[in-house]
């Protein structure tokens, strides 16, 4: 079975700092899909953003971007010039291949992320 | 484009009542659908999911159950509500598995509280 571990239950950030969230995985697969959502107040799940397994290259979206140690099954979230939008829980995710199979999409326990202005 | 709804957004309900959420995607055909719950603080638990009309997975067993009466709809009930029902129920909706997975497109939730 598949796990994913986030081992920080809180963080927090000064506004316009830099934040890094650990997100760390255990699986035997090769190929999968590795996602990070957010939860702000409202409570709405967003994609943040995607890593395919496959690819060597590190996912990035605007501020936000991962660090995919695939061997070390590691997957951390920078966010760069953090913002008080910023606040919210995020999930770390685990897709194994081929997806949309019901039951193989797992979740980490969450980070809750507060930005200080 | 492609648009998931579902309701109501808050609901109380006294121990021992019914209880029917509702999703609905847009925009989609066959599209897998899901049911989460979310207790406060904490992650989220897979409870139902479906990947065709009738066909139903339970993850959890408990006094809940779901329904997928048309292809993009799906319902979440149960004949008699615990207090331990109360949390926030999500529901998500992916893709069938052609192309690109681009993760779980989720509700805006509803906040069930049992009294």
């Amino acid at each position: 079975a598949q796990t994913v571990t986030q081992s920080q239950p809180e963080m927090s950030v000064q506004e316009a700092e830099t934040v890094t969230l650990s997100c760390t995985y255990d699986t035997s697969e090769n190929n999968y899909y590795l996602f990070w959502y957010k939860q702000p107040p409202s409570r709405q799940m967003i994609l943040v953003i995607r890593q395919e397994a496959y690819k060597q290259q590190n996912a990035t979206e605007n501020r936000f971007s991962v660090n995919f140690q695939k061997a070390a099954k590691s997957f951390s979230l920078k966010i760069s010039d953090s913002q008080l939008g910023d606040t919210a829980m995020y999930f770390c995710a685990f897709m194994k291949l081929p997806p949309n199979t019901g039951n193989q999409f797992y979740f980490g326990t969450g980070t809750s992320l507060t930005v200080i202005p | 484009s492609q648009t998931i709804h579902q309701w109501p957004a808050t609901l109380v309900q006294p121990v021992g009542s019914p209880l029917s959420l509702e999703c609905t995607v847009e925009g989609t055909s066959n599209p897998n659908l899901y049911w989460y719950r979310q207790a406060a603080g904490r992650g989220l638990q897979l409870l139902f999911y479906s990947v065709g009309i009738g066909q139903i997975s339970s993850e959890v067993p408990q006094n809940l159950s779901a329904s997928r009466p048309q292809d993009r709809q799906f319902i979440l009930s149960s004949k008699k509500l615990l207090l331990s029902d109360s949390g926030f129920y999500l529901c998500a909706w992916s893709p069938p598995p052609t192309g690109p997975f681009y993760g779980y497109t989720f509700g805006s939730g509803t906040r069930l509280t049992v009294v």
